[in-house]
């Protein structure tokens, strides 16, 4: 079984950029969660999506939003990118939600410069 | 146990010992629990799960405990091997506004010497 797949690995992008993550989960799995890593703030949660529509939704600003498409497959998007938005992006994925067991990807290193 | 600003706290130990991580958390309205490992260059991997209807649940070589009346979550790691090293952290969710919301603590690193 395919574990949680995330492209691209790595990213550079300057200032002002805005930036798509995407994140492909477990087949069958139908709740896919995105979190921010970094050294300073640990993990967050930044918000889940089920069955299409968000359902769980952090504290981070409007700049970062996402969407989840019929196959389960999700994109996160973060616009107007900051220096302080340079972090591991984590998608994690379960059967259907909070109370099931996450399988997270390997992240994407988004790098603003 | 939790760390404070930039520096994970560390726990070395020997193989073959047996190692206890500690977290304490914040929401007394939490009512499941996870304990994550992360090793360098991976994603979190879960370890294992409590709700707050129990006190304690065994896994495969690990245990976790919960103290709702101190807000503690230990996990215990009996003998402790080299491919244990990671960061190790725990995830409390509780119901904010209708909606779970996930929060991490900030991890300890584990050391483990051959």
């Amino acid at each position: 079984k395919a574990g949680v797949t995330q492209t691209p690995r790595y990213l550079i992008k300057t200032r002002g950029q805005q930036v798509t993550l995407s994140c492909s989960p477990i087949s069958g799995h139908r709740s896919v969660s995105w979190y921010q890593q970094t050294p300073g703030q640990g993990l967050q949660f930044l918000f889940e999506y089920f069955s299409e529509t968000q359902r769980n939704k952090g504290n981070f600003p409007g700049r970062f939003s996402g969407r989840q498409f019929s196959n389960s497959r999700s994109e996160m998007n973060v616009s107007t990118l900051e220096l302080g938005d340079s972090a591991l992006y984590l998608c994690a994925s379960s059967l259907d939600g909070p109370r099931t067991e996450a399988f997270f990807g390997q992240g994407t290193r988004l790098t603003v410069v | 146990g939790e760390s404070v600003g930039l520096h994970l706290p560390t726990l070395s130990v020997q193989e073959g010992d047996n190692s206890i991580i500690n977290c304490a958390y914040s929401n007394s309205a939490s009512d499941y629990f996870i304990w994550y490992k992360q090793e360098s260059g991976k994603g979190p991997q879960f370890i294992i799960d409590i709700r707050s209807n129990m006190d304690k649940r065994q896994g495969q070589r690990v245990t976790v405990l919960l103290n709702k009346t101190v807000k503690h979550l230990s996990l215990q790691i009996a003998a402790t091997q080299p491919g244990d090293s990671a960061v190790y952290f725990c995830a409390e969710r509780s119901k904010a506004g209708g909606s779970y919301i996930p929060t991490f603590g900030r991890g300890t690193s584990l050391i483990v010497h051959p």
